[in-house]
């Protein structure tokens, strides 16, 4: 499975563009890159998937360039409710891989008012 | 509908005890995985459950063991518990389909204490 990295922690402030980066330098053919959130105390929630290219959904954006060897999360405006840890995973989501999901050590976004 | 549900929220076992959790899946869905999520780390695989039988399963010891039921709804089992198994411990659920990702809905956990 791929390995990544990301930031250990980020602050921004209510309202801001909120971008955290993922490395992952030996991602393979066959690896989706996906993003969940996690609040205290609280399971981790799926915010975006992606491939290639660009994809936005009605939380966040994701962008991989080309060579797919990093990706970033991109939350718009965020707000104080948006302070959590955001994981990035790297792996290959298809039954082959029985759907298991390797979470790194996530990026804790602290949101100031 | 109803999500992910697991039972206790808490628990306090010492050492050399045993101790089962208790994870309910999302109507519908027929995968349920196991996590542990020692503090300040992220989620550690255990293993994974498809229509009753094991599907994959992460770098945890024997004494870990797991079931999955007719409903679907699964049962973690730790045995001889160590101080290090205190940690949240998280289901989730899925409808394993093919060779398609299925997002993994996550329950709340349930926080165990080994003393």
């Amino acid at each position: 499975l791929a390995k990544t990295t990301q930031p250990i922690s980020m602050d921004s402030y209510e309202g801001q563009e909120v971008n955290i980066t993922c490395s992952h330098n030996n991602i393979a053919t066959n690896d989706y890159i996906t993003w969940y959130q996690q609040f205290p105390s609280q399971g981790p929630r799926f915010i975006i998937q992606g491939y290639k290219t660009k994809v936005t959904n009605e939380v966040a954006s994701l962008f991989i360039p080309a060579d797919r060897k990093s990706s970033t999360l991109s939350l718009p405006r965020v707000s104080l409710s948006d302070t959590a840890v955001y994981y990035c995973l790297v792996g290959d989501m298809g039954r082959a891989a029985g759907n298991k999901l390797t979470f790194g050590g996530g990026t804790r976004v602290l949101v100031k008012p | 509908e109803t999500g992910v549900t697991q039972s206790p929220t808490h628990l306090i076992k010492t050492r050399g005890q045993q101790v089962t959790l208790r994870c309910s899946s999302q109507s519908g869905h027929n995968t349920v995985s196991w996590y542990q999520q020692a503090l300040g780390q992220g989620p550690q695989f255990i293993f994974q459950y498809y229509r009753e039988e094991e599907n994959g399963r992460g770098n945890f010891p024997p004494r870990f063991s797991g079931l999955q039921f007719p409903n679907y709804s699964s049962e973690l089992n730790v045995n001889a518990l160590e101080l290090d198994d205190s940690a949240l411990y998280l289901c989730a659920s899925s409808l394993g389909s093919g060779f398609t990702y299925n997002e993994q809905f996550f329950g709340p956990g349930t926080r165990l204490t080994v003393l």
